[in-house]
């Protein structure tokens, strides 16, 4: 199985501010990798697809990078609505086992 | 609207069963792939079962393999999750999930339902 860790676990942010999140797997996913945003009490949403792909109707602000055991997420400027928990997920092995990371979770400072 | 709506989530006996149901609207169903994605109270996400488009294919998580079985009904556009044995780690919301093809090769959940909830508990 591959284990998916990101970091940090918390990461606090003043609005305005970037934001950089970070996923590593346990062995090379290529560029199978995707990211989500999950407020409270709601069900997660697609942001980035294939590593670098904003999906459809993601702000600009939203990028990704990486390719193989190491990913980033950077949100270029912090807006109101971006604060929330932030998962990556690799679909190396589709249809079997896929796995997330444990999130990040991206709070007001 | 694309759209995806859970119901069947409940209080359960450890041991006991249950059968989730997915109703999906907006899209072509028996085109795409589904999935059931879980999240215990607290916790992050866990992919759980895959469903293809015909319903000819599955593939369950190791935690869930022979005791929950994915399966849908396209001429009703509904996808269900029939859970047996279950256990107190199974507690969780469900999530049901459309499986998106944006690009070639990029199998990704573009859209969830708003989850329904499956306690375990005596």
């Amino acid at each position: 199985e591959i284990v998916m860790t990101q970091s940090p676990a918390t990461l606090s942010v003043s609005p305005g501010e970037r934001a950089t999140l970070s996923c590593r797997a346990s062995q090379s996913v290529s560029s199978n990798l995707a990211w989500y945003q999950q407020k409270p009490g709601q069900a997660p949403r697609l942001l980035i697809y294939g590593a670098s792909t904003r999906a459809a109707g993601i702000p600009a602000r939203f990028s990704g990078s990486g390719s193989g055991t190491e990913f980033t997420l950077t949100i270029s400027s912090l807006q109101s609505e971006d604060f929330a928990v932030y998962y990556c997920q690799q679909y190396n092995n589709w249809p079997l086992l896929l796995t997330f990371g444990g999130g990040t979770k991206v709070e007001i400072k | 609207e694309v759209q995806l709506l859970e119901s069947g989530g409940g209080l359960v006996q450890p041991g006991g069963s249950l059968r989730l149901s997915c109703a999906a609207s907006g899209f072509t169903f028996s085109s795409y792939a589904m999935s059931w994605v879980r999240q215990a109270p607290g916790k992050g996400l866990e992919w759980v079962s895959d469903i293809s488009g015909s319903g000819g294919s599955t593939y369950n998580a190791d935690s869930v393999k022979g005791r929950f079985t994915i399966s849908r009904d396209n001429s009703k556009n509904t996808l269900y999750l029939q859970m047996i044995s279950l256990r107190a780690e199974d507690t969780a919301v469900y999530y049901c999930s459309k499986v998106g093809v944006p690009a070639a090769g990029t199998p990704v959940f573009d859209i969830w339902g708003q989850g329904t909830m499956v306690t375990v508990s005596s």
